[in-house]
């Protein structure tokens, strides 16, 4: 047990431009869930994936916003046409199946809008 | 819909004291429970969980949490603090509607005082 990766950890970048962030969860976890933390508050839910698909997004993600999980393993975020607001940490979890499972956090990617 | 709130958005107590950290929350379904523990530029950690079993619920760090359900409450607590315990906590409960998302209070930055 690797734990989750995230990559990068450090993202800054000029308002407008397209970036992309990568999340390996554990290997044997098939739920793959991505939130958005803003100073000093909490983590927002954004998206999950049960193995490739899908199942459910937030309000919060915009159409700027998409994210894929291909082979049901690795997955990656990207925001186009980046917007100040954006400014924030990304986390991935994983986990497996059921409510009682817990989430296992990667240490997030941290973007900066210049 | 599922929500959590966490009284007090900084508790500072001195090393060897008592930790207390306060969790309520909303579900309208049994709640399964979290805590996490966060420290700078890092994810998450799970501390501890409750999922119907035992209402008293041990963790790592020597942290333990109670669930009653009459209060609607997991508070968090641990007998004496250490330097190492300063980080910041968040209380979250999974949905179990939408794929077990993780809904998280504010957080509870604590300080601990030599």
């Amino acid at each position: 047990d690797t734990g989750v990766s995230q990559d990068p950890r450090h993202k800054i970048t000029k308002r407008g431009q397209n970036v992309t962030f990568r999340c390996d969860p554990i290997s044997e976890h098939n739920r793959l869930y991505w939130y958005r933390q803003t100073l000093g508050q909490g983590p927002e839910f954004l998206t999950y994936f049960q193995n490739e698909a899908q199942l459910e997004k937030s309000r919060l993600l915009s159409d700027r916003f998409s994210a894929e999980r291909p082979k049901g393993s690795f997955s990656t975020l990207e925001i186009q046409r980046t917007e100040q607001g954006d400014s924030a940490m990304y986390l991935c979890a994983s986990s497996a199946s059921g409510g009682d499972q817990p989430q296992h956090f990667g240490d997030g990617t941290r973007l900066s809008i210049l | 819909a599922q929500s959590v709130t966490q009284l007090g958005s900084h508790v500072s107590v001195s090393e060897g004291a008592l930790v207390l950290l306060r969790c309520n929350y909303s579900s309208s379904v049994p709640p399964y429970l979290f805590w996490y523990v966060q420290y700078p530029n890092q994810g998450l950690q799970l501390l501890l969980k409750y999922t119907s079993a035992a209402t008293l619920v041990k963790g790592i760090n020597g942290f333990e949490a109670e669930f009653k359900k009459s209060e609607t409450s997991f508070h968090l607590t641990k007998p004496s603090a250490h330097m190492s315990d300063a980080a910041e906590y968040f209380c979250a409960v999974s949905d179990l509607i939408y794929g077990n998302k993780l809904v998280f209070g504010a957080g509870t930055i604590l300080r601990v005082k030599s």
